[in-house]
């Protein structure tokens, strides 16, 4: 079973701070996502990488950025956390072709 | 960019009917169409996924057709049983990309016993 785990489940930050999301898929996927999940809106991708070292923004990169390391292991970033960050934070993870198996969720709220 | 519209954003149906869930896409180089299911408090689980090359895949009670020419796909759910309810996402490829899919925004399903 792929098992795509989460630093936290949930998450309180006050407005400025930096923030740190982890990843980390056990199954050497090559890609990896940050998706963030809101009513009404669905699930939008903010970062995506395709092997260790690089990155591709997605459809909402504004805010955020991304840190591959390890091919294992996915960071996302909020350089300066706002209250229009506060969401549920999707990481997932994908062979070449198929689609991504999602983690549990970070739920982020920003006061 | 890719977008995907998806319809309807509720659907109650009596258990035991049937459920369609429709979704169109715009970009004509798309040829990845998968479709998530995620329970309340739960990760989106993919359920069934279709290619461009074949029209109609089947998993037990699920399916999934694709029209190429009109640029829509379906997701046909029969038999409908409670444990069904969930909220349905459709999404494609972006230009034929592995990596980048843009999502429906969703259908809540309810299965009424």
């Amino acid at each position: 079973d792929v098992k795509v785990t989460q630093s936290s489940r949930y998450l309180v930050k006050r407005t400025g701070e930096k923030v740190f999301l982890e990843c980390v898929q056990d199954m050497d996927h090559e890609n990896m996502f940050w998706y963030r999940q809101d009513p009404g809106l669905g699930l939008r991708l903010i970062y995506f990488s395709y092997d260790v070292k690089m990155k591709e923004k997605g459809d909402i990169p504004e805010g955020y950025s991304v840190s591959r390391e390890k091919k294992e292991r996915f960071s996302l970033i909020l350089e300066s956390a706002s209250t229009n960050q506060t969401s549920m934070y999707l990481c997932a993870s994908s062979q070449t072709s198929g689609g991504p198996f999602f983690g549990p969720g970070t739920r982020l709220t920003v006061l | 960019g890719e977008n995907v519209e998806q319809h309807p954003s509720t659907l109650s149906v009596q258990e035991g009917d049937s459920a369609v869930i429709k979704c169109t896409y715009s970009d004509s180089a798309s040829n990845y169409f998968p479709w998530y299911k995620q329970e309340l408090g739960k990760r989106p689980q993919l359920i069934i996924d279709i290619r461009s090359n074949v029209g109609e895949k089947k998993d037990q009670r699920i399916a999934v057709t694709l029209n190429k020419t009109a640029k829509h796909f379906s997701l046909h759910i029969t038999e409908t049983q409670p444990e069904d309810s969930a909220v349905y996402f459709c999404a494609a490829n972006s230009g034929g990309s592995n990596y980048k899919l843009t999502f429906g925004k969703g259908t809540l399903l309810t299965v009424n016993p």
